[in-house]
């Protein structure tokens, strides 16, 4: 069924390292992955996005990958911040309901 | 940012009642959705309308009934409120473009708390 698998459920790293995070997906007729990041109290806000016409995408310090055929995403994120610390969620859509299928969520905290 | 808005933002109420939660957007998105997010964080689709057309009903107790009564509102009636319906509720919105992109935003959520 549709499935998106999300690792790992909690990470933590050093301030100015790279963070990374990894989904996988089972419907291969997906073809966007977006990237969520939901602080404390807040509501999930897109963060990045990847059509799978393309490999990588980068927006300063946030990169995200994609390999469909191994039906892998991944989110980097380089010289981590405090404002970084959040839950972060892939997912990946579902064309033929314009259905989000969410990842499980990877809480990042960032340590001084 | 008022592009997706719900009401209220907080419900505090006891088992066994009828409550109502509200939202609109202002984007012209077609398409509007129902979220679930329980304790553990996760976010579990609900329901979703297109065009005021339900498309998406995913297997969710029938207490719980969405009504759209234009594109740019979403409502979720819920009766008999039972202690597992404690949880976040978040609406979103969602927009399909011609050349396939595709974008979808969330609302600020309601905070729903049965005692």
């Amino acid at each position: 069924g549709e499935n998106v698998e999300q690792h790992p459920s909690t990470l933590s790293v050093q301030e100015g390292d790279s963070a990374v995070i990894k989904c996988t997906y089972s419907d291969s007729a997906s073809n966007y992955f977006p990237w969520y990041k939901q602080e404390l109290g807040k509501r999930p806000q897109l963060i990045i996005d990847i059509r799978s016409n393309v490999g990588e995408k980068k927006d300063q310090r946030i990169a995200v990958t994609l390999n469909k055929t191994a039906k892998h995403f991944s989110l980097h994120i380089t010289e981590t911040q405090p404002e970084d610390s959040a839950v972060y969620f892939c997912a990946a859509l579902m064309n033929r309901d314009d259905k989000i299928i969410f990842g499980k969520g990877t809480r990042l905290h960032i340590l001084p | 940012d008022t592009a997706v808005s719900q009401t209220p933002k907080y419900l505090v109420t006891q088992m066994g009642n009828d409550k109502s939660i509200k939202c609109e957007q202002n984007l012209g998105h077609d398409t509007m959705y129902w979220y679930k997010q329980d304790s553990k964080k996760f976010l579990k689709i609900m329901f979703s309308y297109n065009n005021k057309e339900l498309i998406i009903n995913e297997t969710v107790p029938n207490r719980f009934s969405p009504k759209s009564p234009d594109k740019a509102h979403l409502n979720l009636h819920i009766n008999s409120l039972e202690l597992g319906d404690s949880a976040v509720y978040f609406c979103a919105s969602s927009f399909r473009g011609v050349d396939s992109t595709y974008e979808q935003y969330f609302g600020p959520g309601t905070r729903l708390t049965v005692t």
